[in-house]
């Protein structure tokens, strides 16, 4: 069933292109930032992680890179894939909180081919 | 294992009336958490738990209770439902030597509230 609504942002890229989801988190105090995925009818699923010590940090075909200047966070995908299409969630929290995530309100990724 | 099961996965409730949502997971994970997502909102955090027998408030708390009587279930209840609380709920866990902010979640609970 579908799992979120209808007023997403939404990115549509090629198969084959990055993508880049861009994020503005809310608060300063924030340490430690997150990104989720979620396909439609399931709960998200934890991509990569960065900490606020950190301006860029890789995973497998994922680049998260983190401007505490300005409060902006990035999650680049190299060769995008049809199965990369979902909605992408960034979250923020403050070690130490109980991994308290506040989610921002997510962009959805359309991959055409 | 199963990971995080959430039951049941759709409810249609009348207002006024009472339910609970459970939780369980099966990877003795010590944290656990209720979110709810709404349109154009992302996920805001209910409740949650650092382990069994413990509560706390998150985000959004009002009109809800929770308990965690057991390690591995995390129960929701609306004592009276109301139409702002029809959502999608979802479960998360999380294990203390696991990333930060790496939670598991279950694949939702769908409730409507007419």
């Amino acid at each position: 069933g579908e799992s979120v609504g209808l007023h997403l942002p939404t990115l549509s890229v090629q198969e084959g292109d990055n993508s880049i989801i861009n994020c503005a988190y809310s608060n300063s105090a924030s340490d430690y930032f997150i990104w989720y995925k979620q396909e439609s009818g399931k709960g998200p699923q934890f991509i990569i992680d960065i900490r606020s010590n950190m301006d860029k940090r890789q995973g497998q075909r994922v680049t998260v890179l983190l401007n505490k200047t300005v409060k902006h966070l990035s999650l680049q995908i190299a060769a995008t894939q049809p199965g990369d299409s979902a909605v992408y969630f960034c979250a923020e929290t403050l070690t130490g909180t109980a991994s308290k995530l506040t989610f921002g309100t997510g962009t959805r990724l359309q991959v055409t081919l | 294992n199963a990971g995080v099961t959430q039951t049941p996965k759709f409810r249609v409730l009348k207002t006024g009336q009472s339910m609970t949502l459970l939780c369980a997971q099966d990877m003795n994970h010590e944290y656990m958490y209720w979110y709810r997502q709404d349109p154009g909102m992302g996920l805001r955090l209910i409740h949650y738990s650092v382990g069994e027998g413990t509560t706390a408030k998150g985000e959004v708390p009002d009109g809800y209770n929770v308990s965690r009587l057991k390690k591995q279930n995390f129960l929701l209840g609306l004592e009276s439902a109301a139409p702002s609380q029809t959502s999608v709920y979802f479960c998360a866990s999380r294990t203390e030597t696991s990333r930060t902010g790496e939670l598991f979640f279950g694949e939702g609970s769908r409730l409507t509230v007419l």
